[in-house]
């Protein structure tokens, strides 16, 4: 157990839906990141929040936004869905903000859009 | 853009095998770091990398980071059935704050 905590485990959806996905970092940890893994790929970076200000986008959509509140939990938003948008979805957490310390993840969010 | 590349993508070995997976980055790194995901599981972290030719090992694992700071490898001796899975490398680009993950080396094992 990590100490990152991700809701819902599993989401089905469908086409032109929103969804929103929900990270608490372990305690302590003041950044957050947001990763998607589509079947066989790799980790994708989307977004990096720390202490509730953005700090580094990666690939993430225009249709995808995210935040992270006071208490640090932090939330991704997926609009107007798209089948491609199927894959697992990764939050981790870090002490600090350069990326030099280990990242923690939580189990992950998988979305499923038919 | 800056990446970090993995290879092999794929790795199926006999148990008792070794196996290495090579990361390689076109700029220097500050560090890198190592980790593993279990089938249906999460990435874990194994370890981090931070000097030039800095070798560090767990057990059956031995970590490297070249000399340039510019690739890193795993390699595991002997392989067990309980080493499957995706390992991933990360760097940490210099000047970027971020970090950069390879794409994994899928590693499957035959009993």
């Amino acid at each position: 157990d990590s100490g990152v905590t991700q809701t819902p485990k599993h989401l089905i959806t469908a086409t032109g839906q929103r969804v929103t996905l929900r990270c608490s970092p372990r305690s302590g940890d003041l950044s957050v990141y947001w990763y998607q893994q589509s079947l066989d790929q790799g980790l994708q970076f989307l977004i990096q929040y720390y202490n509730g200000e953005e700090r580094a986008k990666g690939n993430i959509l225009e249709r995808f936004s995210a935040q992270q509140f006071p208490d640090l939990h932090s939330e991704l938003n997926l609009s107007s869905l798209e089948l491609g948008d199927s894959a697992l979805y990764f939050c981790a957490s870090s002490v600090e903000a350069r990326g030099i310390n280990e990242q923690f993840f939580g189990p992950g969010t998988r979305l499923t859009v038919l | 853009g800056q990446q970090v590349m993995q290879i092999p993508q794929y790795q199926h070995v006999q148990e008792g095998e070794d196996f290495t997976t090579y990361c390689n980055s076109s700029t220097t790194l500050s560090n890198i770091q190592w980790y593993k995901q279990r089938p249906g599981g999460h990435p874990v972290f194994l370890i981090q990398l931070v000097k030039s030719g800095e070798v560090k090992k767990q057990k059956r694992l031995t970590f490297q980071f070249g000399e340039a700071k510019k690739n890193s490898s795993l390699h595991i001796t002997a392989t067990q059935t309980t080493d499957v899975g995706t390992y991933f490398c990360a760097g940490h680009i210099q000047g970027a704050q971020k970090l950069v993950f390879g794409q994994g080396t899928r590693l499957t094992i035959n009993p």
